[in-house]
Order: structure tokens, then C-alpha cells, then sequence
């Protein structure tokens, strides 16, 4: 079974672009997850998508979004990026039901460097 | 709000010694409780679990841990290190207003000596 996966790894871009990350779920798994990981702040949640539908939202600006397809794939977006945009952006997907349903799998990041 | 404190950001250990990762929580009602190991430029692998039911728990890589609720931790351990232990490892539990949205501790550098 293939697990969560980002894209792209890395990317470079500059103050005041956008970027948009993607992230693809276990098969099966219809809740994805978005996180934040900065050395400063750490691990912080930012949006969970079911469904097509924003289930839960963290404590970011409206600068941040994301959007969940049928396919369950998701992507995130960040606009008018900012120097302390730069982290890494983690995914996690997990099944609705069952015993693994508050279980996430995380994939490996896509790492955004703002310059 | 639900919190996490890990105790210790660094820990250093000899090969072949215990590993004891520490990890407190504030939750008003019995919270879902996760320990996760991030390697370098690597996303977070989820080491172990507490959910409902059984206070011990065993994870991957040897780890195994005891829900205290009585005393709100929930800290690992591994009776013996090896070199490849050296991680990151992070406790987080589950908001009681999204079980997936999960908050992190600070993060735990787990070192490990020849």
C-alpha cells in the first residue's frame, strides 16, 4: 500500500509569491491533515479536509487555505508569502472509521524555503 | 485546550542503555495520546499509541509505554538503545475538538552514544 505522498519535496520562492503544495492520501483515507513544522514554533496544525469539506481549522492566518478534491487528494496554499512561511509542510491522511481513525500517517514534507 | 510537555529536549544515551522519553498532558477528559519519531528530512512515523482500552502499549522499535492517568504521562521507554534510536521524537495529543488535530510537544533529540 503506498503511502502519503507529497509534492513537491523542496521548493524555493520569494516574499510576496504563492505556493501550492499537494498531497496525495492512502488509499482508502478520506481525511487529510495539514501541519506546520518550524524550528521556532514547532509542530502546529493548520486545516483538516473530509469529504471536500474543511472539518477543523487551526490558528494561522486566511492566507493559508487548502481544498480537498473527490479523489480525496488535497492541496494547500499559501499567498503572499512571507519570510517566516518558510518550514516544512507536513500531510496526514487517515481513514474515517474504524480502529485506525484518529491514527494519522504522515508523509515526508515538502520543505519551503522563502527568500 | 489540551497541552503536551515533553521533559527534556535533548536526551543522551549509551548504546544498549534504557531509553526514557517523558511526556505530560492537561486534558479535562481522557485525551488520545501519540508518540511520533520524525528521522532527518523525513516526515513524523508513528511510534505509539493510546487510544482506549489497555494502559500498556507497545509501539515500534521496542518502545512500549504506560497510560498514567492518575499522573496525566504517558512516557516510553526501551529497555535497550541502539544507534539507530537517534531521532526526534514528539508526543501529541488529540484536541477535544478534532481528533485530528493534534497537539504537539516541543520535540525530544534523543542522542545515543557507542
Amino acid at each position: 500500500k503506498a503511502g502519503v505522498t507529497q509534492t513537491p519535496r523542496y521548493l524555493i520562492k520569494t516574499r510576496g509569491q504563492q505556493v501550492t503544495l499537494s498531497c496525495s492520501p492512502i488509499s482508502g483515507h478520506r481525511s487529510v491533515s495539514w501541519y506546520q513544522q518550524t524550528p521556532g514554533q514547532g509542530l502546529q496544525f493548520l486545516f483538516e479536509y473530509f469529504s471536500e469539506t474543511q472539518r477543523n481549522k487551526g490558528n494561522f492566518p486566511g492566507r493559508f487555505s487548502g481544498r480537498q478534491f473527490s479523489n480525496s487528494r488535497s492541496e494547500m496554499n499559501v499567498s503572499t508569502l512571507e519570510l517566516g512561511d518558510s518550514a516544512l509542510y507536513l500531510c496526514a491522511s487517515s481513514p474515517n472509521t474504524g480502529s485506525g481513525a484518529n491514527v494519522l500517517t504522515f508523509g515526508a514534507g515538502s520543505r519551503l524555503t522563502v527568500l | 485546550a489540551q497541552s503536551v510537555t515533553q521533559l527534556g529536549s535533548h536526551v543522551s544515551v549509551s548504546e544498549g542503555a534504557l531509553v526514557l522519553l517523558r511526556c505530560n498532558y492537561s486534558s479535562s477528559v481522557p485525551p488520545y495520546l501519540f508518540w511520533y519519531v520524525q528521522y532527518p528530512n523525513q516526515g513524523l512515523q508513528l511510534l505509539l499509541k493510546y487510544t482506549t482500552g489497555a494502559t500498556l502499549v507497545k509501539g515500534i522499535n521496542g518502545f512500549e509505554a504506560e497510560f498514567k492517568k492518575s499522573e496525566t504521562s504517558f512516557h516510553p521507554t526501551k529497555p535497550s538503545a541502539h544507534m539507530s534510536d537517534a531521532a526526534e521524537y514528539f508526543c501529541a495529543v488529540s484536541s477535544d475538538t478534532g481528533r485530528r488535530a493534534l497537539t504537539f510537544g516541543s520535540g525530544t533529540r534523543l542522542q545515543v552514544q557507542p
